[in-house]
């Protein structure tokens, strides 16, 4: 049974402290995305990786927050220093673009449990 | 820049009644659409997806979605809900500009037994 798994499932820390959230895509699925989940702004996209290589991090506030894959079974979402605000649900997803096709088609995304994170 | 709206932020229902979340998008071109649910405390599963053909969708447990290109619109529906379709639920679009999906509000449902 294939899924996206996420580390850790819960974190809580003190402003200021560095966060690293990882996740491991399904084996296989070439894109990588990272969502974040709050009450008062919903989804929102932070960053897009495909086949490994950072295509979208527009969402993503650039001065504490870093996103990279080491390699293909690893995605890592770090902030910092961390700050209050931060405190969201992290959900990471992945899927398979098909190869050899430019632009952004893909069947659809897997998510995985996501990271609650409170920030103190 | 692509927008997704779920007027029904909050919807409460018997056990049996029958289901319509309302979902609006903005994009006027090709599109990718999608019904997420999330039921509490869970990640975001698949419901079902259109990207081409007949426009009525069905997905699992029982829903569907019908696409309304003229309205812009891709409401999903269930005829008879139960206690276990509590859950918040996610439409999201993806045009063919933009590799990631964009997501709606969200329907928070409360079925009652």
């Amino acid at each position: 049974d294939a899924r996206v798994t996420q580390t850790p499932r819960h974190k809580v820390t003190e402003m200021g402290q560095e966060v690293t959230m990882r996740c491991q895509p399904i084996l296989g699925h070439n894109t990588v995305f990272w969502y974040r989940q709050t009450m008062m702004q919903g989804l929102e996209l932070l960053a897009y990786f495909r086949n490994r290589a950072p295509l979208d991090d527009s969402g993503m506030p650039k001065d504490r927050f870093s996103a990279e894959m080491p390699d293909a079974t690893l995605a890592t979402l770090k902030i910092q220093p961390s700050e209050p605000r931060d405190s969201a649900v992290y959900f990471c997803a992945s899927g398979l673009a098909p190869l050899g096709q430019r632009g952004s088609s893909y069947n659809e995304q897997f998510f995985g449990p996501g990271t609650r994170l409170t920030v103190l | 820049a692509q927008s997704v709206s779920q007027h029904n932020h909050h919807v409460i229902l018997s056990e049996a009644a029958s289901l319509e979340l309302g979902c609006n998008y903005s994009y006027g071109g090709t599109v990718n659409l999608f019904w997420y649910v999330q039921y509490p405390g869970q990640h975001l599963q698949l419901l079902l997806k259109y990207f081409s053909g007949d426009p009525l969708v069905k997905g699992i447990k029982g829903f569907e979605a019908e696409f309304i290109k003229s309205k812009f619109s891709f409401n999903l529906r269930k005829p008879s809900v139960q206690w276990s379709d509590t859950a918040e639920y996610f439409c999201a679009v993806k045009d063919t500009g933009r590799r990631a999906l964009t997501f709606g509000s969200g329907t928070r449902l409360q079925v009652q037994p």
